[in-house]
């Protein structure tokens, strides 16, 4: 079964100082991996994906995020967070079994500081 | 790109009344729409699977009778959360896929808070 961990259930950073968010997974066969972002009280907003290519992918708002196929990770990372950076973040892996349920992680949520 | 509205962005209800959600795709025909249930602080749990022209697939745990889906159109898929009680609140929020194209996955509505009082 697919599952998704996201290890921490908050992460702090200084405004300027590069972030990094968690994510692995469990999959059977070649995942299908995304990140979310979700502002209060808002849908999810897509910031990037991970299908095949490139495992660094490059996503919306100056995130990115590294695929590591041995560790089973798609970590989130941005070079120098703002303060409007800001919310609660899902990694999600999408079950390519026939289904095509996308499962999500628990969320982490990102503060800024400035 | 995709577009999916859902409607209402916000309701409160008195316990016992029934609320519809709705879901539409702007500008494709979505033949599948997932929705989607979020507590406070907590990841998005998928509830269920609509389909047009067919009947829903629940998940585990989630009563059928209690939350009726409708997919009765390519554009529209809604969701009725019957005699609702101060326990069904919570955020939902749909899901339509986009036909044929790899990667799919990231059209999601803006989310219906839902209240029961």
């Amino acid at each position: 079964a697919q599952s998704v961990a996201q290890p921490e259930d908050q992460v702090n950073v200084a405004e300027g100082n590069p972030l990094t968010v968690k994510c692995t997974y469990s999959v059977s066969g070649n995942p299908y991996l995304f990140w979310y972002v979700q502002y209060p009280n808002r849908g999810l907003q897509f910031l990037l994906k991970y299908i095949t290519g490139d495992n660094l992918v490059k996503g919306s708002y100056g995130f990115e995020a590294e695929f590591n196929k041995s560790q089973t990770s798609f970590h989130l990372k941005k070079p120098s967070a703002l303060v409007s950076d800001s919310a609660l973040y899902f990694c999600a892996v999408r079950d390519n079994t026939g289904g095509f349920k996308t499962i999500f992680g628990a969320g982490t949520r990102l503060f800024v500081k400035a | 790109g995709a577009v999916v509205s859902q409607h209402p962005s916000w309701v409160i209800c008195k316990s016992g009344t029934s609320v519809k959600i709705e879901c539409r795709s702007l500008d494709f025909q979505a033949t599948t729409m997932f929705w989607y249930r979020q507590f406070p602080k907590q990841s998005l749990m998928l509830m269920a699977t609509s389909n047009e022209g067919s009947k829903a697939t629940y998940e585990q745990g989630v009563e059928k009778d209690k939350f009726l889906i409708n997919h009765a159109s390519l554009t529209l898929s809604t969701l009725t959360v019957t005699s609702a009680h101060p326990e069904d609140s919570s955020f939902y929020i749909c899901s339509a896929r986009p036909p044929g194209v790899e990667g799919y996955g990231y059209t999601f509505g803006s989310g219906t808070r839902l209240t029961v009082v």
